[in-house]
């Protein structure tokens, strides 16, 4: 089956821009999570959706970060604006269980490298 | 607090030999662990998993200790092949009330000596 896709895979910008990040899912998957790994450190979660709703987002930073996943499917990750510590891999993962359920073994796409100038 | 830390950041192995990979946590609500493999580039990919009701899980070539008395994990890779070489990292997983959630230790770099 078609792993978690990720796009793009490299993005450099200057601080104060605006970035968008974009995740399509494995099919089937209820459960969809953002994580942003800083070099030299395991990642960390951002966000997390079941189906179009938000589960978790107390990790996100809401006056610069947003997210969604409108149809419950692919989702976007948006930094609005960006600054230097932004610089990192943001992750995407996805999970067939519900959030809600005990075990959940993530599938992970190959991630977004983000660096701010 | 949640936290899941490594030992040794960096470890080198002959190859073939067997490699033993280090995890020390501090949440005693973690209802599993979890095992990754991170090589450059990719996402994290799962190799073991291990619920806290138990002491020890086989895999094909890997094998995971869990120790609650001292809250330590460990990911034993028997025969260690160059394929081996990433960052390993141990994770928890933790149910609450609204959701589950995995908490990432800071990995450890695997290095394949031939």
């Amino acid at each position: 089956e078609a792993g978690v896709a990720q796009s793009p895979r490299y993005k450099i910008i200057e601080k104060r821009q605006s970035v968008a990040f974009w995740c399509n899912p494995i099919s089937g998957h209820a459960t969809l999570y953002w994580y942003q790994q800083i070099l030299g450190q395991g990642p960390k979660l951002l966000i997390q959706f079941q189906n179009n709703g938000v589960v978790d987002d107390s990790q996100l930073p809401k006056d610069r970060f947003s997210a969604e996943r409108l149809k419950g499917v692919d989702s976007t990750l948006k930094i609005q604006p960006a600054k230097l510590e932004d610089s990192a891999v943001y992750l995407c993962a996805s999970s067939f269980a519900t959030a809600r359920s005990s075990y959940n073994e993530q599938f992970f796409g190959p991630g977004t490298r983000l660096t701010v100038l | 607090g949640e936290s899941v830390g490594l030992h040794l950041p960096t470890l080198s192995v002959q190859e073939g030999d067997n490699s033993i990979i280090n995890c020390a946590y501090s949440n005693s609500a973690s209802d599993y662990f979890i095992w990754y493999k991170q090589e450059s580039g990719k996402g994290p990919q799962f190799i073991i998993d291990i619920r806290s009701n138990m002491d020890k899980r086989q895999g094909q070539r890997v094998t995971v200790l869990l120790n609650k008395t001292v809250k330590h994990l460990s990911l034993q890779i028997a025969a260690t092949q160059p394929g081996d070489s990433a960052v390993y990292f141990c994770a928890e997983n933790i149910t609450e009330s609204s959701a589950s959630k995995i908490i990432f230790g800071s990995g450890t770099r695997l290095s394949i000596r031939p």
